[in-house]
């Protein structure tokens, strides 16, 4: 396992469809991030999981975004009824919490709504 | 909510000079991290600070970190086109939650 890998990478849906990206971290690593980027900004936080625990979620996350990681090992990130607002770099990132909390990122999957 | 601010967002420079990024962040934090994005990729993380006063070089990347003064410091020392890459500085609150600043898109002119 040499790093995070994201699935799918490029995903175009229909404005008022569902999608579910696929995360799949470090296999050591205990904690798994989401994040979004959109075009000359930095990433924002969406959620957090440490091993199958959702610990935070950020505020601006509507209740139109869920995450899971069942078993503490791959992550899934749905999206309900995506909007145009929605179309983004989805981003996530594993650490080892034992390690000094450096965070690795995968490739991200980048979402553009219609 | 935490803010993170980087100065300058945009820098053009020659090879062989010398520059420094800026990261100022509102609230108290102990951990700030660097990292840098090629266009089109992910982001590939180059430092952790973990501590006031802590200093980390890598090749011709030197970064530091103030906590009192919540700032942190990416200095590029005779700069080459290869460092070209936006550079993010971000921050961790208690809760884990890692707020990032808005990026340093840096462009290396031969």
């Amino acid at each position: 396992d040499t790093g995070v890998s994201q699935d799918p990478r490029h995903k175009i849906t229909k404005r008022g469809q569902n999608v579910t990206f696929r995360c799949d971290p470090i296999s050591e690593h205990n904690r798994l991030y989401w994040y979004r980027q959109t075009l000359g900004q930095g990433p924002e936080f969406l959620t957090y999981f440490q091993n199958e625990a959702q610990l935070e979620k950020s505020r601006l996350l509507s209740d139109r975004f869920s995450a899971e990681r069942p078993k503490g090992s791959f992550s899934t990130l749905e999206i309900q009824r995506t909007e145009q607002g929605d179309s983004a770099m989805y981003l996530c990132a594993s650490s080892n919490q034992q390690y000094q909390e450096t965070q690795y990122f995968g490739p991200g999957t980048r979402l553009l709504v219609l | 909510e935490l803010k993170v601010e980087q100065n300058p967002l945009f820098l053009s420079m020659q090879e062989g000079k010398n520059y420094t990024i800026y990261c100022n962040y509102s609230t108290t934090s102990d951990r700030l991290y660097w990292y840098r994005q090629d266009p089109g990729k992910s982001l590939e993380s180059l430092f952790v600070l973990l501590s006031n006063g802590a200093v980390k070089q890598e090749g011709r990347l030197m970064a530091s970190l103030d906590t009192k003064a919540r700032l942190s410091t990416l200095h590029i020392t005779a700069a080459v086109h290869d460092l070209s890459a936006t550079y993010f500085c971000a921050v961790d609150t208690v809760g884990n939650q890692f707020y990032f600043g808005t990026g340093t898109s840096l462009t290396v002119i031969p």
